[in-house]
């Protein structure tokens, strides 16, 4: 089975210093990691995915995210937050196995102080 | 661009009520997929379909039903709703192979009074 865990429910960060969206997962084939965005008032737009290809995966608007099998992880970083950045980020995490089973996180809001 | 639309942006239903909420995709994509998303708890997966007439359940089926009756349209109804089921509803769209990416609607903000 498979899981995934958005480690903070609210991120807060200033117009221009480094964001972190931490995403841990559980799966029990190699999985596809994709991060989506969802601004307010409208539906979730793909940022990024890794399929086992290679592990730094960047993005679209500056975001990358970086596969770490050792620890579970895929967090998407961010150098220098833009006030548009202000939106909802949900890890989602697919196993592969045929059927297109998904599993999206809780999700990450993230707020940018001017 | 690839489009999904969602036929109601917002709906107010009173309880007991059969409730439809349309999909429509405009880039002859083979799967198609309803979510509900409730803070907290991200995004469940109702119900999905690979192909017409095709459908699967998700992890929350209970109290819906789906219909594909044409490849590009999508339907979620809900039976007899309930207020447990107030929720924003959103419709998505993707190619066959499961590395495609969703396309996602902008979503249907239903309230069951």
């Amino acid at each position: 089975a498979q899981s995934v865990t958005q480690l903070d429910s609210h991120v807060s960060v200033s117009e221009g210093t480094p964001v972190l969206l931490r995403c841990n997962y559980s799966s029990s084939y190699s999985p596809s990691l994709f991060w989506y965005v969802q601004h307010p008032n409208k539906g979730l737009q793909l940022l990024l995915k890794y399929t086992s290809a290679a592990t730094l995966v960047k993005g679209i608007n500056g975001f990358e995210a970086e596969f770490k099998k050792s620890e579970t992880s895929f967090h998407l970083t961010k150098p220098s937050a833009h006030m548009s950045d202000a939106a909802e980020y949900f890890c989602v995490v697919s196993e592969n196995t045929g059927r297109r089973a998904l599993t999206f996180g809780s999700g990450t809001r993230l707020q940018v102080q001017p | 661009d690839v489009k999904v639309t969602q036929s109601s942006r917002y709906l107010v239903k009173r309880t007991g009520e059969k409730v439809f909420l349309e999909c429509v995709q405009d880039m002859d994509h083979e799967n198609m997929f309803w979510y509900r998303q409730d803070p907290g708890l991200g995004l469940r997966l109702i119900y999905f379909s690979y192909d017409v007439k095709m459908k699967e359940k998700g992890d929350i089926p209970e109290g819906y039903s789906v219909s594909r009756e044409k490849k590009e349209r999508f339907s979620l109804i809900l039976e007899s709703a309930s207020t447990n089921q107030t929720s924003m509803y959103l419709c998505a769209s993707s190619l066959h192979d499961f590395n495609s990416p969703l396309h996602f609607g902008n979503g249907t903000r239903l309230t069951v009074t």
